[in-house]
């Protein structure tokens, strides 16, 4: 039982290219979020899915695109990577709603633009 | 958007208490509290629910004044194991989140 499992755990790009971070839970969670940690800045929600084929956007959605491929599974894609994407990338999931409901977080991936 | 924590830092010997504050200028149905190892995911601390019910499993406890748009955590006696970087987190709606910027605790011994 890994809980939230998240690839790559590290990752370097150039300014242009393109990537997908993957998040993946057996928790048989509904929700799944997308969030960006920046030094000082806290957490910051970029988007989220409250249910399988559902997605809306959150605090800082721009550069960013989401799919909820299934139940399991929630991907974050970058079309065109930016030095100010440089951060480090959770994942985290709730059985309900986000306000009444622990989240659970995936390990992280640590993303340079170069 | 984001609720305001205070103090930014602070650093205590092994046995004494600390108190972190958390604000939010919008009316709240809830406050979280999380924790963050250096270089590790946030673990859940604990809810607390407009209407006081409060949701945890942890020693460390909280208050929610809803009236104030105020919470805070108390970590009582603490120990080498409660540092790290506290969050805050409030809701906007159901699922749209906002932590605050984080109160990093140092425990010595």
């Amino acid at each position: 039982n890994a809980g939230v499992t998240q690839t790559p755990k590290f990752q370097v790009l150039k300014t242009g290219q393109s990537m997908t971070l993957q998040c993946a839970q057996d928790m048989n969670h509904n929700s799944m979020y997308w969030y960006r940690q920046d030094p000082g800045m806290g957490l910051r929600l970029i988007y989220y899915s409250a249910s399988e084929g559902t997605t809306d956007k959150g605090e800082v959605p721009n550069g960013y695109n989401v799919s909820r491929l299934n139940k399991r599974e929630f991907s974050l894609r970058l079309e065109s990577a930016a030095p100010s994407q440089t951060s480090v990338y959770f994942c985290a999931i709730t059985h309900g709603q986000a306000i009444r409901s622990e989240q659970f977080f995936g390990p992280g991936t640590r993303l340079t633009v170069l | 958007q984001q609720p305001v924590q205070s103090p930014q830092a602070v650093i205590l010997r092994e046995g004494e208490d600390a108190v972190i504050n958390c604000s939010s200028s919008k009316a709240l149905y809830s406050v979280h509290w999380y924790r963050q190892k250096h270089g590790e995911a946030p673990v859940f601390l604990m809810i607390l629910l407009k209407g006081g019910e409060q949701k945890g499993h942890d020693k460390i406890s909280a208050s929610f004044n809803e009236k104030k748009q105020q919470s805070s955590l108390y970590l009582t006696a603490s120990q080498l194991s409660y540092s790290g970087t506290y969050f805050c987190g409030t809701e906007r709606t159901g699922n749209q989140f906002y932590f605050g910027t984080g109160t990093s605790l140092t425990v010595i011994p």
